[in-house]
């Protein structure tokens, strides 16, 4: 079975450029999560879709950042314009579990250091 | 609410035992452990969704103190591959976001 994933891996810009991270989640994965992880610390939610349709984006910087899922499959997760504390891995996973979290399976990142 | 873990790092000699703690300042509905190695994405452990619920594979178990809001995951007899940051998640209800703790580091040596 394919796992997650995630494109690019590695991106590099400078301050105020704009970037999009794309991610596939696993197949018949309805609920999917964009994390953010600055280096040394533990995953933060960003965003989390049920299908389509947003569940929680409550820590989402919604004037820099969005996402979007269509057709409840594949995700893009962007960023515009990026400031230096926005470098960081950003993971994508995906989970079966509709009302709680089940087990989470996370792609290998997308790592954006910003300039 | 991100849960505090502890300790923020240890190193241990193959075949030692070691405990990692997660504890919550509110209460717990479940409790979630993942593994992550350098440069590599988390892996799940697993969950424990009942107060004094323990599970376990290999030589890796967890316990899950519901009135203490806590939860433990304990690594016996250490191999070299249980090196790499181990991550407590927790949830505060079945509705709220599933939110980690800063990870502690654990490193086997030979």
């Amino acid at each position: 079975e394919a796992g997650v994933a995630q494109s690019p891996r590695y991106k590099i810009i400078e301050k105020r450029q704009s970037v999009a991270f794309w991610c596939n989640p696993i197949s018949g994965h309805a609920t999917l999560y964009w994390y953010q992880q600055i280096l040394g610390q533990g995953p933060k939610l960003l965003i989390q879709f049920q299908n389509n349709g947003v569940v929680d984006d409550s820590q989402l910087p919604k004037d820099r950042f969005s996402a979007e899922r269509l057709k409840g499959v594949d995700s893009t997760l962007k960023i515009q314009p990026a400031k230096l504390e926005d470098s960081a891995v950003y993971l994508c996973a995906s989970s079966t579990r509709r009302d709680r979290a089940g087990e989470l399976f996370f792609g290998e990142g997308s790592r954006l250091t910003v300039l | 609410q991100q849960p505090v873990q502890s300790p923020q790092a240890v190193i241990l000699r193959e075949g030692e035992d070691a405990v990692i703690n997660c504890s919550s300042s509110k209460a717990l509905y479940s409790v979630h452990w993942y593994r992550q190695k350098h440069g590599e994405a988390p892996v799940f452990l697993m969950i424990l969704l009942k107060g004094g619920e323990q599970k376990g594979h290999d030589k890796i178990s967890a316990s899950f103190n519901e009135k203490k809001q806590q939860s433990s995951l304990y690594l016996t007899a250490s191999q070299l591959s249980y090196s790499g940051t181990y991550f407590c998640g927790t949830e505060h209800s079945g509705n709220t976001p599933l939110v980690f703790g800063k990870g502690t580091r654990l490193s086997v040596i030979a």
